[in-house]
């Protein structure tokens, strides 16, 4: 089924180690977001890209890496995770055409941080 | 900057009473659209609506109805005759029309609503 696949699920991580997230897309979209959500605070962007080879900082990048070598993937990578980061991650992707066709949502990972 | 406010952080209801969830949003751009998504407890993220700021008429579907108000920059959501398979986050969202700058979709913070049977 197309859509947007992100693994892992679940995961918990060790203060201080490391890990990635992978987000797949097979419908052929330039736009890709990484959000993270915690409690009371809804979904904040962490980073996104506008294409192939591109990633720019979205509202709470800081302790996350991106990387877009292929269009239909975006990496999330934590190189010494906190405690801070403990949260569930979505990863969404969109039309980057003049008319805004809305996002797909990928169905989340679980991160917690011990 | 882009931003929207659901000042609604819990509303508990009784099964078959009518509710509203309010979204108040914030934005310079003339053009832009609104959406309400759905985060049932299993987690995932349900789309319900996506408005575009031109049209400015209510939408109803089936019990949910959609109240978009440009004046007061509003985008209610009313379920009517609420039903346990209700409770939920529900999130409003706004997003830049156009896909030459990032279309960057903002949330707000979620408003939970439980409904009792």
């Amino acid at each position: 089924n197309a859509g947007v696949t992100q693994t892992p699920k679940f995961r918990v991580l060790k203060t201080g180690q490391s890990m990635t997230l992978l987000c797949a897309q097979d419908m052929n979209h330039e736009y890709m977001y990484w959000y993270r959500q915690d409690p009371g605070m809804g979904l904040r962007l962490i980073h996104y890209s506008v294409g192939e080879g591109t990633t720019a900082k979205g509202e709470v990048p800081d302790g996350y890496n991106v990387s877009r070598l292929k269009k239909q993937n975006f990496l999330l990578g934590l190189e010494s995770a906190a405690p801070s980061q403990t949260s569930v991650y979505f990863c969404a992707s969109s039309y980057s055409g003049p008319i805004n066709y809305g996002y797909t949502f990928g169905s989340g990972t679980r991160l917690t941080v011990v | 900057a882009q931003k929207v406010t659901q000042a609604q952080t819990e509303i508990s209801v009784v099964e078959k009473e009518d509710v509203t969830l309010d979204c108040v949003y914030e934005t310079r751009d003339t053009t832009y659209y609104l959406f309400w998504y759905k985060q049932p407890p299993s987690g995932e993220l349900v789309f319900l609506i996506r408005r575009n700021s031109f049209d400015e008429q209510n939408e109803i579907s089936g019990r949910y109805s959609w109240n978009f108000q440009k004046s007061t920059s509003s985008f209610n959501f009313t379920i009517t005759a609420s039903q346990v398979v209700d409770s939920a986050v529900y999130f409003c969202a706004l997003s830049e029309a156009y896909g030459g700058a990032t279309n960057k979709l903002i949330f707000g913070t979620g408003t939970l609503l439980a409904v009792q049977p």
